[in-house]
């Protein structure tokens, strides 16, 4: 059974800086994208950014760019998602997403979210 | 990028049919056939329903279909049942290898 669990949410200030993780399990995680989607509270489904099975290609959106940096350890089938400079505006629940991209392209299997709040 | 097009509600009788449009540009809806829908509850994880614009992952009612024409996607729901009452959201792999969503339909079944 896949399984997907963030981790790392919180309270930080504006412009401090806070490192979300995603622990999977069930499927070959080195072989896999995964993907960072966020929802600020009341809002829609926000894309922030993709990396690839080796960690070789990433993007993000523009939003994240310049801010942001995924990452993974596939010693420790572990993702995470580097933020700095965070505004208030980044305040919402993280989820990472398993990420199917051979012949296609979907988010087929969702942790349950982290929520990270920035506000003093 | 912006935020694909959806309608912000829709809602429909029980046993009724709805469609819920996603509507982006030549550079990612009308570019690729990369469109999935998700389902998402109050308070719960989105779970994927269509994906390459008309495929049902294993597990997923025939009640749900999808298609495309042009720049625009459409999710329809046949035989509404009360458990379908949810947020609905379309994605579409962009022309920059990017992603992008819909800003989200509300479907409730009266």
């Amino acid at each position: 059974e896949v399984q997907l669990l963030e981790s790392g949410g919180g309270l930080v200030q504006p412009g401090g800086s806070q490192r979300l993780s995603c622990a999977a399990s069930g499927f070959s995680f080195s072989t896999h994208h995964m993907t960072w989607v966020r929802q600020a509270p009341g809002k829609g489904l926000e894309w922030v950014s993709i990396i690839s099975g080796n960690g070789g290609i990433t993007h993000y959106a523009d939003s994240a760019k310049g801010r942001f940096s995924v990452s993974r350890d596939n010693s420790k089938n572990t993702l995470y998602l580097q933020m700095n400079s965070l505004r208030a505006e980044d305040t919402a629940v993280y989820y990472c997403a398993k990420t199917w991209v051979s012949g296609g392209y979907c988010f087929d299997y969702w942790g349950q979210g982290t929520l990270v709040t920035v506000s003093s | 990028q912006s935020a694909l097009t959806q309608p912000a509600s829709v809602s429909g009788s029980p046993g009724q049919s709805i469609t819920i449009s996603c509507t982006g540009t030549s550079s990612d809806v009308g570019a690729y056939n990369y469109v999935s829908w998700y389902q998402q509850h109050p308070g719960k994880a989105p779970k994927l329903m269509i994906y390459n614009v008309s495929n049902r992952p294993s597990g997923v009612s025939n009640r749900f279909s999808g298609s495309k024409s042009g720049n625009t996607a459409s999710l329809t729901i046949s035989g509404l049942q009360a458990e379908d009452e949810a947020d609905y959201y379309c994605n579409s792999y962009t022309s920059s290898s990017t992603s992008v969503f819909g800003a989200g339909t509300k479907v409730t079944v009266l």
